[in-house]
């Protein structure tokens, strides 16, 4: 069974441009969760969608980010325009809608911001 | 509200010594706790976790954490280091299994030969 997967794995922009990044959780996981590593800190919540609706999103940092996840299967997260300080490693995890396993993660996108 | 603490940033061990990695947490509801680790240049994987069954929880690679209530500790540990358990590690709570993680610090594990 295919893990959590995320696109791309490495991205370098300058500031000012829009990046998007993507994951694709595990086929049947209802949830699917956002964090952001930025150097240096703790792994931060972003935002939380049950199938396509957003549970939760107080953790996404302003409205230069939106995600979504068209039709509850894959889900995007669009940084629009990119500041410096959005460099960072972002996770992308999901898990069952019954609340019985935890959560699985991709392998992350590093973020360069130039 | 959930929050997590990881005492120390760095920690270095020789190669089979005692490792321990110390994470106190604090919960307004019963917490499910969880042990992650990052190896360089991959995501996280799941050493352990803590889902109010047995206190005691032994997980991958011979790590095992003890939950304490009392103490609101969780802290990590594997009686004797390996060069390969080399990595960050990071502990975490949630209120429930496969929710909303909310992570320490992490600690950055060196083992010595």
């Amino acid at each position: 069974e295919a893990g959590v997967t995320q696109f791309p794995s490495h991205s370098v922009i300058e500031k000012g441009q829009t990046v998007t990044l993507r994951c694709d959780p595990i086929s049947g996981h209802d949830n699917l969760y956002w964090y952001r590593r930025v150097m240096g800190k703790e792994i931060k919540f972003l935002l939380h969608f049950v199938k396509e609706s957003k549970q939760d999103e107080s953790g996404m940092p302003n409205n230069r980010f939106l995600a979504e996840r068209t039709g509850g299967t894959y889900s995007t997260l669009k940084v629009q325009p990119a500041e410096l300080e959005d460099s960072g490693v972002y996770f992308c995890a999901s898990s069952l809608s019954d609340r019985t396993t935890e959560a699985f993660f991709g392998q992350g996108t590093r973020l360069t911001v130039v | 509200a959930q929050s997590v603490t990881q005492l120390g940033s760095h920690v270095s061990v020789s190669e089979g010594a005692l490792v321990l990695l110390r994470c106190n947490y604090s919960s307004s509801v019963p917490p499910y706790l969880f042990w992650y680790v990052q190896y360089p240049n991959q995501g996280l994987q799941l050493l352990l976790k803590y889902t109010s069954a047995a206190t005691l929880v032994k997980g991958i690679n011979g790590f095992e954490a003890e939950f304490k209530k009392s103490e609101t500790s969780f802290h990590l540990t594997k009686p004797s280091a390996h060069m390969s358990d080399a990595a960050e590690y990071f502990c975490a709570v949630s209120a429930w299994e496969g929710g909303k993680l909310i992570f320490g610090q992490g600690t950055e594990l060196s083992v010595k030969p």
